[in-house]
């Protein structure tokens, strides 16, 4: 069964400080993984698309990495700011003709003053 | 460029009622989905839709229809509401990238 686990569930930061989201996935075949940014109440919004291929890929802050071997991915947030507080989803897409995906249940981030 | 639209933002609906959630684009996107989010679980595919006439099933499709007249729009019908449908539902267009609509909120008693 296509699986995407994300931990943790939920992470309160200090502004200013960094801090990592973990994605596990048991997907397959692979196709890529993407990592949304969702504000309470809001859709989704794409930070990052990494293929098989492909290690890191950065966005501003946001950088994400992606191990295809032991099928793990991370988000790293740097500097964070209070604007940071949302929910990240991490989506890992199996289906290549049809675009189907296993959505995680997400991390949700606390970014404190 | 409003990118994906939806309505309405919310709605309540009594057991046995039906409608129409609508999603529109201006992308010129073909692929276009529709998901439903549940407190605690990750989003769930509804329909998607490859082009305009095409759909297809995604993982919860029972109790919803969709049609693809154009381009532009991708409604979803709930046929006969039922409690467990009260979700927050999603439109997305775009195939790499996808982009969400605003969501909206459906409330079934």
């Amino acid at each position: 069964k296509n699986q995407v686990e994300q931990s943790p569930q939920s992470l309160i930061i200090l502004e200013g400080k960094n801090c990592t989201l973990q994605c596990n996935y048991t997907v397959s075949p692979f196709s890529n993984l993407r990592w949304y940014k969702q504000d309470t109440g809001r859709g989704p919004v794409s930070l990052t698309i990494m293929t098989f291929s492909e290690n890191t890929k950065s966005n501003g802050r946001y950088t994400a990495t992606l191990d295809a071997d032991t099928k793990q991915s991370s988000l790293h947030i740097t500097a964070s700011q209070l604007s940071d507080s949302a929910s990240y989803i991490c989506v890992v897409r199996y289906n290549t003709n049809a675009g189907k995906s296993t959505f995680g249940d997400g991390t949700t981030l606390t970014v404190k003053p | 460029n409003a990118g994906v639209t939806q309505t309405p933002k919310f709605q309540v609906l009594k057991t046995g009622q039906s409608m129409t959630l609508q999603c529109a684009q201006d992308m010129n996107h073909e692929y276009m989905s529709w998901y439903r989010q549940d407190p605690g679980m990750g989003l769930r595919l509804i329909h998607y839709s490859v082009g305009a006439g095409i759909t297809d099933q995604g993982e919860v499709p029972n109790g919803y229809n969709v049609s693809r007249s154009t381009t532009e729009d991708f409604p979803l019908r709930l046929l006969s509401a039922a409690p467990s449908q009260t979700s927050v539902y999603f439109c997305a267009s775009g195939w790499e990238t996808q982009y969400f609509g605003p969501g909206t909120r459906l409330l079934v008693l």
